[in-house]
């Protein structure tokens, strides 16, 4: 079956580091999605994207952030600068329409 | 813009019996999605069940069933027959059906422990 994959699984970066978080939607599918889930918390929208271009974007989502879909296959998000609070698990989801989301196994970014 | 609750922190249930894990959201909308996700400790978050607003009959997944309560905007889910490997956190989540060409966002609760004993 196919899944959404993520990598790396664990990034340690610095405060003000740029990391990029990589993800592989399942291959047919169209929409794509991160969301983040600091620990304890609820998972949060970041943004979504559509035919090469952001659909919407939460508040969270700010000038620190951006997404990509370099090629055919992978979809980044970049957090340019990264700072203590930027520290969470962040899940890539994809879906073929308007149904339902598949989510990766997530990648855990600590900021330190 | 929506919100969806999830009252119940924790619960906890006995292998082989049934809980009940509670939803309520709040829209304008008339079409919309909503979802069970599953989280366990590996933390990848698992499709557990979906429902589409327009369906009157409660959607069902093997041992996982929800009652659906359109106007009272609620969206329970029932586990039936529990088993170990159910034990992880549950999340509610809303989607909005409106169409427009876009991607739409899942708006998620803030999730149910669950703990399955022997």
């Amino acid at each position: 079956e196919p899944e959404v994959t993520q990598t790396p699984s664990h990034q340690v970066t610095q405060m003000g580091q740029e990391v990029i978080l990589r993800c592989v939607p399942i291959s047919n599918h169209l929409y794509f999605y991160w969301y983040r889930q600091i620990l304890g918390q609820k998972v949060e929208f970041l943004v979504s994207f559509y035919n090469n271009e952001i659909s919407e974007k939460s508040e969270i989502f700010d000038d620190q952030f951006s997404v990509e879909r370099p090629d055919g296959s992978n979809f980044t998000l970049k957090i340019r600068s990264t700072k203590l609070e930027d520290s969470a698990m962040y899940f890539c989801a994809s879906s073929r329409s308007q149904y339902e989301q598949y989510f990766g196994p997530g990648t855990r970014l600590t900021v330190t | 813009a929506q919100t969806v609750t999830q009252s119940q922190p924790e619960m906890s249930v006995q292998e082989a019996e049934t809980v009940t894990l509670s939803c309520t959201y709040d829209t304008s909308e008339s079409d919309y999605y909503l979802f069970w996700y599953k989280q366990p400790p590996s933390r990848q978050m698992i499709l557990v069940i979906r429902q589409e607003a327009y369906k009157q009959q409660n959607a069902t997944e093997n041992r996982f069933s929800v009652n659906f309560q359109k106007a009272a905007k609620s969206f329970s889910l029932k586990i039936s027959d529990s088993q170990l490997g159910d034990a992880a956190m549950y999340f509610c989540a809303y989607r909005s059906a409106i169409n427009t060409g876009t991607a739409s966002k899942l708006t998620f609760g803030t999730g149910t422990r669950l703990q399955v004993t022997l």
